[in-house]
């Protein structure tokens, strides 16, 4: 069994619209939840971190967290073309591990 | 955050030959690791670079194949033994800060060694 599950995508989703990205995790002892984007070519590049249940937003992300159920997502409002990457999800507990990755695709 | 910069950037490199990476950082860092990413694939920790000893490698990876050093606490290479076509991967490396004093531990990344073994 994955320790961190996402799907491959890829997701499409039309510019200006919410894309919706989702992560499972099985540690239920996880404390740190963090989502990379990552374009082609490049290296992950963090933009969010959340620790504790609910919601954390920064500018147009917002992420997610329900403990409970075991899953983080990440929410993109008013999706760009700059946008398009694949979304690592990465979750901690004794050390951490990283999700296969979303691949987002933001159709102008 | 750190700012970290890898060495070579890319290359190319005959099978059978060996390749050392190269990581910086501008910062004093306790933690610092080593992945390799194969095309279209997730993060895989090779191992992580310990300052003054042995780095503690994962399953599947070996100090053989993969020797690393870690001289001090801004500094670390990674060598691939013994190349073969299956090494080619991209090499990051990373390093754990806690952004704000007694903030949750973060890692970040540098640009990445693209290697392609021929």
């Amino acid at each position: 069994q994955k320790e961190v599950e996402q799907n491959s995508g890829p997701l499409s989703v039309p510019e200006g619209a919410i894309a919706s990205l989702n992560c499972t995790y099985s540690d239920r002892g996880s404390q740190s939840f963090f989502w990379y984007r990552q374009y082609s070519g490049k290296s992950p590049e963090l933009i969010m971190s959340i620790y504790s249940n609910g919601d954390k937003e920064d500018g147009r992300f917002t992420a997610q967290l329900n403990k409970a159920s075991q899953y983080v997502s990440l929410l993109i409002r008013d999706s760009q073309p700059s946008d398009s990457a694949t979304y690592l999800c990465a979750v901690r507990y004794q050390k951490v591990t990283f999700g296969t990755g979303t691949k987002l695709q933001v159709i102008p | 955050s750190a700012v970290i910069s890898q060495k070579p950037s890319r290359d190319i490199c005959q099978r059978g030959t060996s390749l050392t990476i190269q990581c910086q950082v501008d910062s004093q860092v306790t933690m610092m690791f080593w992945y390799r990413q194969q095309p279209g694939q997730s993060l895989t920790l090779i191992a992580t670079a310990n300052q003054g000893s042995e780095a503690t490698y994962e399953s599947g990876f070996v100090i053989d194949k993969f020797p690393i050093s870690r001289p001090n606490l801004t500094f670390s290479t990674l060598t691939v033994s013994n190349m073969s076509p299956e090494d080619s991967s991209i090499y990051l490396c990373s390093v754990e800060e806690a952004r704000l004093a007694g903030g949750q531990e973060t890692q970040y990344f540098g640009p990445g060694t693209r290697l392609l073994v021929l």
